[in-house]
């Protein structure tokens, strides 16, 4: 099935540091989110990208749709320490079929250190 | 307003026993979504609705797992017999279409299952 790749699976970062991660995809999507899930809650919407080339920011943390659609990035300037977490994306195949069938990406675990 | 809502938060039961998670979604979405967690996996869709009536459940994993949706605000995952290979977190997730927007999807806080 469909899957995306993202990198990396894992931060370790000084707080005050940026960090950046990314999804690729084999496909071309439609629609690119990024979630954010903090231990035993679900994961909450940070970012939802809808065409190639957007770029679009929420506080500290950015977003951008690539212009091939196959691949996002978010970024988040100046780490603090409640932004620990794992960080989802998830898009929607271009060439699907069934609406609201995301497709999430394996994680990108953070840590920040005070 | 409240966002999704699941229970139980946690539950914990003996293999071959009944299990029944229950998700309310947001008031006035028309899209209910089912997932389940694990760290194997990742998160897996198992199972959609749109406006109370299944799309896609080819997402789940076996005739022991069944959902119901009978109305907009109420839906239920059920497992029987459950197994201990089902211990995961499930989440429940709802959506609106509108417009562009229409593939944001919120998520409740999760049901973490235990099967022994």
């Amino acid at each position: 099935g469909q899957q995306l790749n993202q990198s990396p699976q894992s931060m370790f970062i000084q707080e005050g540091e940026d960090v950046s991660m990314n999804c690729t995809s084999s496909s071309i999507f439609n629609t690119w989110l990024w979630y954010k899930q903090e231990p035993g809650e679900g994961p909450v919407l940070l970012i939802a990208l809808y065409k190639a080339g957007e770029l679009t920011s929420n506080g500290r943390l950015t977003a951008q749709f690539g212009i091939t659609r196959k691949d996002s990035f978010l970024n988040i300037s100046a780490s603090i320490p409640s932004d620990v977490g794992i960080y989802f994306c998830a898009g929607l195949n271009a060439g699907g079929t069934s609406y609201g069938k995301l497709t999430f990406g394996q994680g990108t675990i953070l840590t920040v250190h005070p | 307003d409240a966002g999704v809502i699941q229970s139980p938060r946690h539950e914990v039961t003996e293999m071959g026993q009944e299990v029944t998670l229950r998700c309310k979604p947001i008031s006035g979405h028309d899209y209910l979504f089912w997932y389940r967690q694990t760290m194997m996996r990742g998160l897996e869709l198992l199972i959609y609705f749109n406006n109370n009536v299944p799309i896609d459940d080819s997402g789940m994993p076996e005739d022991r797992f069944s959902a119901k949706m009978p109305n907009a605000s109420f839906s239920t995952l059920k497992i029987q017999p459950s197994e201990p290979r089902d211990s995961a977190v499930y989440f429940c997730a709802s959506s609106l279409v509108v417009g562009l927007r229409s593939n944001e999807q919120f998520f409740g806080p999760g049901t973490r299952l235990t099967v022994l």
